[in-house]
């Protein structure tokens, strides 16, 4: 089982849509958890941090489910500037981070 | 502007010359890491370093080496680079790992090496 797996999409939507993507993680022990967007070819960002009493920014909601072991991220009223590749961020241990492979997003007009 | 800065941003070689990839921070950061991305494979850390003088193995160390003199800079480089070395890299930083709030990293735009 990979450390941190997320469903590579695409995930195809339109404008206004909500759409919510899950990621799991392996090692319960992990405390800290992120989601990174990522535009084409460029850097990841962070988007947000994710809480264990879950998060909210804006139309971006997170959410942490400690017992199943994933998080989630929300989206809601898509717009075309969220189209991008979303990367779940799972820290393994004091010293390291895990990236998942990413969900690709991709909102239509 | 706090921001990292790694160059060269794109750059095509030939198998066995050596090259560094340089990557400097302005904010002070005490974690650096180094990571390749390829597709289907994600993000994978090379090498990282806790602060000065401080580094070690991420998981695909093989092929590259690093150095951590100063705090700000941390250079990546490939002593004799092979073509399954062709990838995207990027270098990060943090204020630090392990502490709550303080392993959000900040990247570096990228660079995009070519072995030929």
């Amino acid at each position: 089982r990979k450390e941190v797996e997320q469903d590579p999409g695409p995930f195809n939507v339109p404008e206004g849509a909500t759409v919510a993507f899950n990621c799991t993680y392996s090692n319960s022990a992990s405390q800290s958890f992120f989601w990174y967007r990522q535009d084409c070819r460029k850097e990841p960002k962070l988007l947000m941090s994710v809480y264990s009493s879950g998060n909210e920014d804006g139309r971006f909601t997170a959410q942490l489910n400690r017992a199943s072991q994933y998080i989630s991220l929300l989206i809601r009223d898509s717009k075309l500037s969220d189209s991008a590749t979303y990367l779940c961020v799972v820290n393994y241990d004091t010293d390291k981070l895990i990236f998942g492979t990413g969900t690709r997003l991709q909102v239509f007009p | 502007e706090a921001q990292v800065t790694q160059n060269p941003r794109y750059l095509i070689t030939v198998t066995g010359k050596k090259l560094t990839v340089t990557c400097s921070q302005n904010m002070n950061h005490e974690y650096m890491s180094w990571y390749r991305q390829d597709p289907g494979l994600g993000l994978r850390q090379i090498y990282y370093s806790m602060n000065v003088e401080v580094t070690d193995k991420g998981d695909v160390p093989e092929g590259y080496k690093v150095s951590r003199k100063e705090k700000r800079n941390f250079p990546l480089i490939l002593e004799s680079p092979s073509p399954n070395q062709t990838s995207l890299y990027f270098c990060a930083s943090s204020r630090g790992q392990g502490l709550a709030g303080a392993n959000v990293l900040t990247f570096g735009a990228g660079s995009r090496l070519t072995v030929l």
